[in-house]
C-alpha cells in the first residue's frame, strides 16, 4: 500500500525559504523507475505542477519556478525535500507530493497536501 | 513552455447526463494526457492516463479520448459522486502541465 504525506511549517514570512517534507510508504526511491513530485494549488485556483526527482536523481523543475526550487531524496528515510526560497504571499498554497513512475505516467498516489501561508 | 486549456471552465449538468470535457494543448503531447478528479479539501484522484487508459478502480462511466492537441473526457451517465472538478495533465519525462480545471456542479 503506498502512502505519502507531507510536513512542513504552516507559516512562513515573505522572502523566506519554506522546505517541505515528503514521507512515503509502500515504495523506495531506489527501485528503477519510480518517481516522487510535487504539486501546489493556491486556494480556490488550478494545480501547479512543481517539481519531480526519479530514483536515478533526475530531477525536473517547472521552468517558471526552476531558479527557486530543488528537489532533494533521502532514500535511506523514504523521504523527498522540496525548498523554495524567497516565498511571497502569492505562494500559499496547498503543496502536495505524488508518486510518478517512469514510463512516462502521471501522479497515481498524492498525499493529503499541507497547507502553507505566507504572510508577515 | 506546454500550454493547456480546458473548456466549459464550469458545467452544469443532472444526474444521468452525458457530460464532455475538453482539454487542448498548446502542441503536440502525444497521448501523454491523463484526467483528475478532485473534490474540495482533498487530493486530486486520477481517473484516466494515456489519453484513454482507465486507472483500476475507476468506474467505466469515464471515458477518455483524443490525441495530438484535442482530448476529451466524457463521463457516460453522471452520478451524484461525480460532481467536482476535473483537470487534464499533460506529462512526458521532462515536465508536467496541469489544465485550469472544469467543474461539474449540479444543474
Amino acid at each position: 500500500q503506498i502512502t505519502l504525506k507531507e510536513s512542513g511549517p504552516t507559516l512562513v514570512k515573505p522572502t523566506q525559504t519554506l522546505t517541505l517534507t515528503c514521507t512515503f510508504s509502500g515504495f523506495s526511491l531506489s527501485t528503477s523507475g519510480v518517481g516522487v513530485g510535487w504539486i501546489r494549488q493556491p486556494p480556490g485556483k488550478a494545480l501547479e505542477w512543481l517539481a519531480l526527482i526519479y530514483w536515478n536523481d533526475d530531477k525536473r523543475y517547472s521552468p517558471s519556478l526552476k531558479s527557486r526550487l530543488t528537489i532533494t531524496k533521502d532514500t535511506s528515510k523514504n523521504q523527498v525535500v522540496l525548498t523554495m526560497t524567497n516565498m511571497d504571499p502569492v505562494d500559499t498554497a496547498t503543496y502536495y507530493c505524488a508518486h510518478s513512475l517512469m514510463g512516462p505516467l502521471p501522479f497515481d498516489y498524492w498525499g493529503q497536501g499541507t497547507l502553507v501561508t505566507v504572510s508577515s | 513552455d506546454i500550454q493547456m486549456t480546458q473548456s466549459p471552465s464550469t458545467l452544469s449538468a443532472s444526474v444521468g447526463d452525458r457530460v464532455t470535457i475538453t482539454c487542448r494543448a498548446s502542441q503536440s503531447i502525444s497521448s501523454w494526457l491523463a484526467w483528475y478528479q478532485q473534490k474540495p479539501g482533498k487530493a486530486p484522484k486520477l481517473l484516466i492516463y494515456k489519453a484513454s487508459s482507465l486507472e483500476s478502480g475507476v468506474p467505466s462511466r469515464f471515458s477518455g479520448s483524443g490525441s495530438g492537441t484535442e482530448f476529451t473526457l466524457t463521463i457516460s451517465s453522471l452520478q451524484p459522486d461525480d460532481f467536482a472538478t476535473y483537470y487534464c495533465q499533460q506529462y512526458n519525462s521532462y515536465s508536467h502541465t496541469f489544465g485550469p480545471g472544469t467543474k461539474v456542479d449540479i444543474k
